[in-house]
Formats: structure tokens, sequence, C-alpha cells
């Protein structure tokens, strides 16, 4: 089966250090583009980060650059985020997605994991 | 990285159409093809359901429709059902290298 399961969510205080992944299914990871995609209560989606299938291009969005860093294991068919100096505002629910190389959509979602940042 | 923007909320009759609209710039939706639709229903992953502007997955339900006019996409829905409440979002790729979002727009049925 196709899918993206994400893992490692959990509450964290202000400042601390917190590693999200995404295990893909039934595909591999060097085909495609992968995104991670946050939804914070009440708000709507906002893009974190893409990096291409050989891990060679990472980009980030404007709240979480310099504080994110977006990886991939193709080996493992995994990606990671690593989310660094967690503030109050990175609380969400964090998406992993799939899209087309060279097209800018995402296609396939996981479920998602929620960091909650709580002092 | 500003959010495209939709209307919070709209409603709908079963059987009536309607219109969402998402209002961007010259910096993406109106001079990119990638615009593309999202819907969320509650505790569940979002669904691609129209990407580039006007295309619909395998397995969408043609009543799903998108369009644009300069910098202003829509989805349509039309013969609406109650299994079409849910929150629905665009997004476009932008000039600044980023994947924009709107801010999401909660239809009732």
């Amino acid at each position: 089966e196709v899918q993206l399961v994400e893992s490692g969510g959990k509450i964290g205080q202000p400042g601390e250090s917190l590693r999200l992944s995404c295990v893909a299914s039934g595909f591999s990871l060097t085909n495609y583009w992968m995104y991670w995609v946050r939804l914070a209560p009440g708000k709507g989606l906002v893009w974190v980060s893409r990096i291409t299938g050989d891990g060679e291009n990472v980009y980030y969005g404007d709240s979480v650059k310099g504080r994110f860093l977006m990886s991939i294991d193709n080996a493992k068919n995994t990606v990671y985020l690593q989310m660094n100096g967690l503030r109050h505002d990175d609380t969400s629910m964090y998406y992993c997605g799939r899209g087309q190389s060279g097209v800018y959509y995402v296609e396939l979602w996981g479920r998602g994991t929620m960091v909650a940042v709580s002092s | 990285q500003s959010a495209l923007t939709q209307p919070a909320s709209v409603s709908g009759s079963p059987g009536q159409s309607i219109t969402i609209s998402c209002n961007g710039s010259t910096s993406d939706v109106g001079v990119f093809k990638f615009v593309s639709w999202y819907q969320q229903r509650p505790d569940t992953a979002p669904k691609l359901i129209i990407f580039e502007g006007v295309e619909r997955p395998s397995g969408v339900s043609n009543r799903f429709s998108g369009s644009k006019s300069a910098n202003t996409a829509f989805l349509t829905i039309s013969g609406l059902r109650a299994e079409d409440e849910a929150d629905y979002s665009c997004s476009s790729y932008s000039l600044s290298g980023t994947l924009m979002f709107g801010g999401g727009t909660r239809l009732t049925v």
C-alpha cells in the first residue's frame, strides 16, 4: 500500500529540539519531492519545507528558516524534520507529503503527527 | 510569506453549487499554473482534489472543478452533498520559491 506515516510528535518546551520522521511505503522517495506542511489550531495550512528525492536541494518557509532542517535517508525510505529552537507558534499538526518532481503540489499526505510547545 | 486569501466560510444546500475564491497576486496565482486545492475533513489528512488549476486526480468526482481569472483561483463544487462538508484550502507556487497556502474555507452543507 502506498502511504506515508509520520511519528515523533510530542509536547516540548520552548527552546527544545525535536525530530519528526516520515516513513514511506509502496514507493521510493528517490523519485519524488517530499514536503512538510503544518496546520496550527484554528489556522490554515503552512508550507514548512521541501526536499528533492536525492536530498541535494532543500527549501524552507520563512517561519522555520535557520531553525528546522529537513533530510532524507533513501536506504530507510524516510524523511526527517529536525526542529530546533522550538517556539510556541510551532504548535501544529505536522504532515508529511509527496509531490511529483518539478511540480508544486502535494499529491499524497500522511495522517500527521502533533507537536505542542508549552512552557 | 503571506497567505493566499480565502473566505472563512461558505454554505450551501444539497444539490446546489458553490464557489470558493482564492485571491493571490502577480507573484503567485497570477503567473503560475501550479494552483492546487485540498479538501480536509475533521481529523483526517488533506486530500488533493485539483492540481494545475483545473486538473482532477484520478478518483476525484467531476463535481469538483477549478478555474482561474487573473490573480484569483476558484473552486466550484456542484451538486452539493453532505459528504462535501469540509475545509478547503488553495495553494500556489510563488516567485519567491515558496509554496503558498490560503487560510482555508469551511464549507457547511
